[in-house]
């Protein structure tokens, strides 16, 4: 079962804006910071941020991402029809020794 | 350009053993982490372990401990990862992913699906 907790499902509008969020505890997100991931349907995932570092190239500048003590969030702006995917919160647990994922929100732009 | 490229689909016999190779092009194999997940149909990740440069270190989930082997060959820039003991619960889409410094999880390879069947 996941360690983190996403909702399992979002729905936005077109050019909308949508926030996606993780909670974990003072192990992982709280203390590590989380990573992103974008999984379209039959694809790997593609990294999208990494705790506070700057978004990996290509990324567009549309994802941001941020932290308040042990929840994680992703905002995507102006939202278009290729972001419809699955979204995967990440983080290092150190309680643990591992990474530990999220169950994954299905984003849907209407 | 950094491309992982992972190896062909598995059929499996329950309790039969099963190893993905990830071969790396690009940038220098020996100097990040590699890290195997699994994606169950439908389901989300799970980690299974890494393997840490420069000395071939690696770390597992306790879940997988035991059972899971994760190793590297630096001269053919390739991870594997073995698994053992092989059950119907094991069937899933496996993949690598790279470390590339900075980011944890840059780089992919495009998934190796295990199916574990009588």
């Amino acid at each position: 079962q996941a360690g983190l907790t996403q909702p399992p499902s979002v729905s936005k509008g077109l050019r909308q804006t949508a926030t996606l969020t993780c909670t974990g505890n003072s192990n992982n997100v709280g203390n590590q910071g989380a990573a992103w991931l974008q999984q379209h349907l039959g694809h790997p995932p593609k990294l999208l941020s990494y705790k506070n570092y700057n978004r990996p190239s290509g990324i567009s500048e549309r994802f941001s991402a941020s932290r308040s003590g042990n929840t994680a969030s992703l905002t995507i702006t102006g939202l278009q029809p290729e972001d419809e995917a699955d979204y995967y919160c990440s983080a290092w647990d150190s309680s643990l020794s591992a990474w530990v994922f999220g169950g994954g929100t299905k984003l849907t732009v209407l | 350009q950094v491309q992982l490229v992972q190896s062909g689909a598995e059929v499996k016999k329950p309790g039969s053993s099963v190893r993905v190779s990830c071969k790396a092009s690009g940038g220098t194999f020996n100097s990040y982490i590699v890290t195997w997940v699994r994606q169950a149909p439908g389901q989300g990740f799970e980690w299974l372990g890494r393997i840490i440069p420069p000395h071939g270190t690696t770390n597992y989930s306790q879940k997988f401990q035991g059972r899971v082997t994760i190793t590297a060959d630096e001269s053919m820039s390739t991870a594997y990862m073995e698994l053992n003991s092989l059950r119907s619960e094991d069937t899933a889409m496996y993949y690598c992913a790279r470390d590339s410094g900075t980011y944890v999880f840059h780089y992919w390879g495009q998934g190796t699906q295990v199916t574990v069947s009588s």
